[in-house]
């Protein structure tokens, strides 16, 4: 069953700007991962955030996890035209590894 | 180099007809997993293995099957009895162990069934 819901589903911005996604779920997890998919090719892993951690940061990425909410937000920070893509949040259920992907965020970066 | 190949990148096929795909790892990976893919949506887990000979079906099996009789291979059989099978397919693999490790992604297939 999906788990995890993105929020807003699309989105475009300029070059330069942020861009914050959100994503919600449903019952406990282990952890929640985020993934970024181009047009027509495979996901790359960009962030994997445990149920204990509030936020973890990479590069120009920030995520934080709100476990009494449910949810997490993705956080891109001076955007780029290579952005574009769509990301995915997959939450880890059961512990072992089987992971539960929201319908993804389409960002789309105008140069 | 290191990685996770799918083959081919295009498939056409008639309807009532199976069709495998492949999926290869070097990674030394333990687990892999099938996902499907449909315009506009998330991932769905067909089937997935974390050990060799050993297979566990995911949340849409009906209609898939695959084998797990090495460790760098998963090949995955979409037969006629998957009602729509038309879609984009993406294998990917794992490390598995007491913590959960990132999922690496194969370029997937495209399977257009007519």
């Amino acid at each position: 069953s999906q788990q995890g819901e993105e929020d807003p589903q699309a989105l475009s911005i300029q070059e330069g700007e942020n861009a914050t996604m959100n994503c919600s779920y449903k019952t406990s997890i282990n952890n929640l991962q985020w993934y970024r998919q181009n047009s027509g090719r495979g996901l790359v892993h960009l962030i994997l955030i445990r149920s204990n951690e509030r936020e973890k940061h990479s590069g120009r990425l920030r995520v934080t996890l709100d476990t009494s909410k449910k949810s997490s937000s993705l956080l891109i920070t001076a955007s780029r035209a290579a952005d574009t893509a769509s990301y995915f949040c997959a939450t880890d259920v059961y512990g072992n590894n089987r992971l539960a992907f929201g319908k993804g965020n389409q960002v789309v970066v105008i140069p | 180099d290191g990685g996770i190949t799918q083959s081919p990148k295009y498939l056409f096929r008639k309807e009532g007809q199976n069709v495998t795909l492949s999926c290869e790892q070097n990674l030394n990976h333990d687990a892999m997993y099938w996902y499907r893919q449909d315009p506009g949506q998330g991932l769905r887990l067909i089937y997935y293995s974390q050990i060799v000979n050993d297979f566990q079906k995911g949340d849409i099996a009906e209609g898939y099957s695959v084998s797990r009789e090495k460790k760098e291979s998963f090949p995955l059989t979409v037969t006629s009895a998957q009602k729509n099978p038309t879609a984009f397919y993406l294998c990917a693999s794992s490390m598995m162990g007491q913590k959960s490790y990132e999922q690496y992604f194969g370029p997937g297939t495209r399977l257009t069934v007519t």
